[in-house]
């Protein structure tokens, strides 16, 4: 079962603009992390966030983690054309910490 | 470093046909992780090894799914007898560690279409 759900499904904005998607889990944390999927290709890491931070950066990307909320932000700023791509959520599971259990995905498209 | 293998990169089938998928680890990775990827169900874990052995089979479909490690840069996934719902994406993935679960490096797929 999946235990992140990302809001929004889908996200349209121009080039330029900043792009936000929220993650949603259900049980206790360990850490969190954020993964990008370009069309026809596997995932690729972008960020991990523990959950004692609250807040981390890496270029133009900005993690936030709420846990008292179970909730997590990517912000991505000065979006570009090839930034289009799905983003997905993973959380470990803190009864069984040796996996990711991976939320539903925000696609995310940028036109330029 | 080459990254996560895997192959083929594409496979047509029939139902009732065996089905092979292979993956090649990142050398020095201690865990691999089996994925499938549908847009009905999203990304599923199916089954993770740790040092060649298996850990976690929970995600596994039912008993016509069965995946091997014979050794450290090696692992096949097998599906006999294929059906068409089995039609997805299967992933592999590789880390470092288990510690607290580590960033996790995915190969390219394997697109199975099972007609």
């Amino acid at each position: 079962s999946q235990q992140g759900e990302e809001d929004p499904q889908a996200l349209s904005i121009q080039e330029g603009e900043n792009a936000t998607m929220n993650c949603s889990y259900k049980t206790s944390i360990n850490n969190l992390q954020w993964y990008r999927q370009n069309s026809g290709r596997g995932l690729v890491h972008l960020i991990l966030i523990r959950s004692n931070e609250r807040e981390k950066h890496s270029g133009r990307l900005r993690v936030t983690l709420d846990t008292s909320k179970k909730s997590s932000s990517l912000l991505i700023t000065a979006s570009r054309a090839a930034d289009t791509a799905s983003y997905f959520c993973a959380t470990d599971d803190s009864y069984n910490t040796d996996k990711l259990i991976f939320g539903t995905g925000t696609r995310l498209q940028v036109f330029p | 470093d080459a990254g996560v293998i895997q192959s083929p990169r594409h496979e047509v089938t029939e139902m009732g046909q065996e089905v092979t998928l292979r993956c090649k680890p990142i050398s020095g990775h201690n865990s691999l992780f089996w994925y499938r990827q549908t847009m009905m169900r999203g990304l599923e874990l199916l089954i993770y090894f740790n040092n060649n052995v298996p850990i976690d089979d929970s995600g596994m479909p039912e008993d016509r799914f069965s995946a091997k490690m014979p050794n450290a840069s090696f692992s096949t996934l097998k599906i006999q007898p294929s059906e068409p719902r089995d039609s997805a994406v299967y992933f592999c993935a590789s880390s470092p560690s288990t510690s607290n679960p580590d960033t996790q490096y995915f190969g390219p797929g394997t697109r199975l279409t099972v007609l």
